[in-house]
This record gives structure tokens, C-alpha cells and sequence, in this order.
């Protein structure tokens, strides 16, 4: 079974530049995360979609982040315009809607962004 | 609001000997669920361990058993026979929400562990 897939891996761009960071979730899987980790503290949860709503966006800052999930499957974080403090790692999760052991969500490999 | 401590920022411990990592939460929520996960240098979060707040005994998973203390909200990580490979960060985490619906997980701020040869 393939794994959560993200893109790119690394970014770097200045400030007031715009990025999107791109997700493929686990098949099947309803519902989908966009977590921040900035270096050296957990992950912050940004947004959550079920399918192609939105569950949770409430610590998503709106004036610079949005983010979409067409078609409930792959999701777009984009970030315009970025600031320094936007430099993290931005993680994609993934999981099934009705479990069946756990519930863990499977996170991809992550975005680096490295804002200038 | 629920939360996660940890309080460790980080650990050495000695090849093959076990360590303990500490996580204490907070939640009104009698249904809740804890993991922990690990984080290499490389990046990828790693998912380790389960308890369910209803769980009777305490989870284990090979090496990785969750010391599961309700009365005092906390899930301990023990790592038994530290390999090299185990250095790495670890997070708590818990479940907000019902299994049956949205869920999420809430992080702690995580403890690197750093295994000595």
C-alpha cells in the first residue's frame, strides 16, 4: 500500500513569495491533515478535510494560508504571502474514517520550507 | 482544552540498557486515546504505540510498552534494550474527538532521545 506522498520535500523562497505545498493521501482514507512543525516543537494541526470539507481550520491563519481538497482526494496548502516565521516543516496525515485498530494518522515525509 | 506535556527535552541513555519517557495530558473527555510516534532525523513521523482510555493492560508493541497511569494522567514511553537506530525525537499525542467521527491528534513538544554506544 503506498504511503502518504507530499511535494516538493524542499523549498526555499523569499519573503512576500507564495509556495504550495502539494498531498496525496493513503487510498481510501476520507480524512486528511495539514500539520506545521516548526523546528524543535510538535506538530501544530493547520487544517483538517473530511472528504472535501473542512472539520477544523481554526488555527489556520486565513489571511496568508488557504488550502483545498478537490474531489476529497489530493489537497493544496499555499501560503501568500509568506513571512520568516512561516519556516517549517508543513506535514500531511491521513487517515481511515471508520478504523479499525488505532486510528493512528500516517503522515507523509513532509515539506521543508525555508523562508528567506 | 486538552494538552500534552512533556517534560523531557531530551535523553541519553546507553546502548541496551531501557529508558522511560514521560507524558502527562489533560482532558474531560472520558474517551480519549494516546500514541506515541517517532520522528528521525529524516523526518518521517513514525507511529509506535496505542492506549485507549478504556484499555485495561497496558499496550506493548516489541520493545515499546506504554506505562498507562489514568488516575494520574500519564502514558509513559519505555523503550527496552535502546538500539543505536532509536535515537530519534519522540511525541506524545492524543486523540480529540470520538473514533466514530472527525478526529485529530494533539502533540506534545516531544524529547529527543539520543542513544550512547
Amino acid at each position: 500500500e503506498a504511503g502518504v506522498a507530499q511535494s516538493p520535500r524542499y523549498k526555499i523562497i523569499e519573503k512576500r513569495q507564495s509556495v504550495a505545498f502539494w498531498c496525496n493521501p493513503i487510498s481510501g482514507h476520507a480524512t486528511l491533515y495539514w500539520y506545521q512543525q516548526i523546528l524543535g516543537q510538535g506538530p501544530k494541526l493547520l487544517i483538517q478535510f473530511q472528504n472535501n470539507g473542512v472539520v477544523d481550520d481554526s488555527q489556520l491563519p486565513k489571511d496568508r494560508f488557504s488550502a483545498e481538497r478537490l474531489k476529497g482526494v489530493d489537497s493544496t496548502l499555499k501560503i501568500q504571502p509568506a513571512k520568516l516565521e512561516d519556516s517549517a516543516v508543513y506535514l500531511c496525515a491521513s487517515s481511515s474514517l471508520y478504523p479499525q485498530g488505532a486510528g493512528e494518522l500516517f503522515f507523509g515525509e513532509g515539506s521543508r520550507l525555508t523562508v528567506l | 482544552a486538552q494538552k500534552i506535556t512533556q517534560t523531557q527535552p531530551g535523553m541519553f541513555v546507553q546502548e541496551k540498557e531501557a529508558v522511560t519517557l514521560d507524558c502527562t495530558y489533560d482532558t474531560s473527555d472520558p474517551s480519549y486515546g494516546l500514541f506515541w510516534y517517532k520522528q528521525p532525523s529524516s523526518g518521517e513521523m513514525i507511529f509506535l504505540i496505542y492506549q485507549g482510555s478504556y484499555d485495561q493492560q497496558n499496550a506493548t508493541e516489541g520493545r515499546y510498552s506504554l506505562n498507562f497511569q489514568k488516575a494520574r494522567k500519564s502514558a509513559n514511553l519505555v523503550i527496552s534494550a535502546s538500539q543505536l537506530g532509536d535515537s530519534a525525537m519522540y511525541f506524545c499525542a492524543m486523540r480529540e474527538g470520538r473514533m466514530d467521527s472527525s478526529y485529530k491528534l494533539i502533540f506534545g513538544s516531544g524529547t529527543r532521545l539520543l542513544v550512547r554506544p
